[in-house]
């Protein structure tokens, strides 16, 4: 069974740093491209950040980029979300998706999420 | 880059059929595949259709997709609605220089 569990939200100040995790199982983890989606409370869903399965390949929305950074490590089978120089705005909670392994236009499983507040 | 655009809220009765749009503001909507996605108040969302009109396995053939390119809008159609059908659905696709895009959303509510 696919499991993708988002660890390491919470409560940061402006301009605060975190590091979201995903622990992924139940797959060959170093076949997929992995995302992160973000949803801030009562609005719609934001993609945020891609990677290849090697790594080879990122990619950042506008509003997240020089401030994110998507990495992975296979050999634990993690995605990894280091966000720096939190807003506001950055309030949401963050989901880990994986994109099935022939395509990485969609996503085929989520994770439940884990919430990010960032309030002074 | 493009938007999708859906309506906000849809209301129908159960046993009724209900067709929500996502519509797709530059490029082509055949250019890339389209997903729909149904989120339940409190969980993460689910893929109830890829691929503009592919249904994963264990999702119900009351639910299907397609696409027009006269109207350049993808729809999700959800016949004999149920109680448990009541989610907001997002639409997604993407191209070379957007990823991922998501519609805004639409709320189903099964009255």
């Amino acid at each position: 069974e696919v499991q993708l569990v988002e660890s390491g939200g919470g409560l940061v100040k402006p301009g605060g740093s975190l590091r979201l995790s995903c622990a992924a199982s139940g797959f060959t983890f170093s076949s997929y491209s992995m995302n992160w989606v973000r949803q801030a409370p009562g609005k719609g869903l934001e993609w945020v950040s891609s990677i290849s399965s090697s790594s080879s390949y990122i990619y950042y929305a506008d509003s997240v980029k020089g401030r994110f950074t998507i990495s992975r490590d296979n050999a634990k089978n993690s995605l990894y979300l280091q966000m720096n120089s939190l807003r506001a705005e950055d309030t949401a909670v963050y989901y880990c998706a994986r994109a099935p392994g022939y395509s990485s236009g969609w996503s085929d499983y989520w994770g439940q999420g884990t919430l990010v507040t960032v309030s002074s | 880059n493009f938007m999708l655009t859906q309506p906000h809220s849809v209301s129908e009765s159960p046993g009724k059929t209900v067709t929500i749009s996502c519509t797709r503001s530059s490029g082509s909507i055949a250019s890339n595949y389209v997903q729909w996605y149904q989120q339940r108040p409190g969980s993460a969302p689910t893929t109830v259709i890829y691929e503009d009109n592919q249904r994963p396995s264990g999702v119900p053939d009351r639910f299907s997709g397609s696409i027009d390119s006269s109207s350049n809008s993808a729809s999700l159609t959800i016949s004999g609605l149920k109680t448990e059908d009541e989610a907001d659905y997002y639409c997604q696709s993407y191209d070379s220089s957007s990823p991922w895009v998501f519609g805004g959303g639409t709320k189903l509510t099964v009255l």
